[in-house]
């Protein structure tokens, strides 16, 4: 059984850069067709895509967060990141990591169970 | 970006009722449509994809239809477990979700 945990502060200032890590088990970070991904959930916003990487690298991001905001994978740990900079008051959210196929989250088999992360000072 | 709308934003409903959820894009996304269930505290939980094709693991009381720029979602005969909130996704480009649906005890 395939399981994502997402792991990282639950507490960054303003104008800082987020830092979050998923650990994937159960299964290979390498396996095709799936990507990689991260959702943000705020009272505020609602559900949000983040981006999402495949394991070769590839990455595709929410182009409203598209400067702010990068993914990267390491096959070797099986783990994938989300790094966010310049954080606002505005992304304090839920943070969820999900497996899918294609690129647009086609289908999404698996969520990590989410990680609070509050944006302040 | 596709924007997505859902109707209604919330609703009543008893153990036993058919209950249909609407979702509406700003263009059309053919069936690249996915519905998802997500209670308190907890995940989303993928329902239907592709519109219409029920999850393996799903119950059979929920199906989804549409095409297009219209989507819906039906629950034949809702069970206690289902009072949750809804939401659809678009994965025809840059993934979107509409606000949600929240169904709860009448």
């Amino acid at each position: 059984q395939l399981q994502l945990q997402e792991s990282g502060p639950g507490l960054v200032k303003p104008s800082e850069t987020l830092s979050l890590t998923c650990s994937v088990s159960g299964d290979s970070i390498r396996s095709s067709p799936f990507y990689w991904g991260w959702v943000r959930q705020s009272p505020g916003k609602g559900l949000e895509w983040i981006g999402n990487v495949f394991w070769s690298g590839t990455t595709f991001y929410n182009p409203s967060l598209e400067g702010r905001v990068s993914i990267s994978v390491d096959t070797s740990k099986n783990q994938f990141s989300l790094r966010m900079t310049s954080v606002a008051a505005a992304d304090t959210a839920v943070y969820y990591c999900v497996r899918h196929e294609g690129q647009w989250m086609v289908e999404v088999d698996y969520w990590g169970q989410g990680v609070l992360v509050t944006v302040s000072s | 970006d596709i924007q997505l709308t859902q109707s209604p934003s919330s609703l009543s409903a008893s153990v036993g009722d058919r209950v249909t959820l609407t979702c509406r894009a700003s263009q059309n996304i053919a069936t690249y449509l996915n519905w998802y269930q997500q209670k308190p505290g907890k995940a989303p939980n993928l329902l239907i994809h592709a519109a219409s094709r029920l999850r393996s693991g799903v119950p059979s009381r929920f199906s989804g239809s549409g095409s297009g720029t219209d989507f819906t979602l039906t629950i034949s005969s809702l069970q206690p477990e289902d009072f949750a909130s809804y939401y659809c996704q678009q994965s025809y480009d840059s993934p979107t979700f509409g606000p949600g649906t929240e169904v709860d005890i009448k």
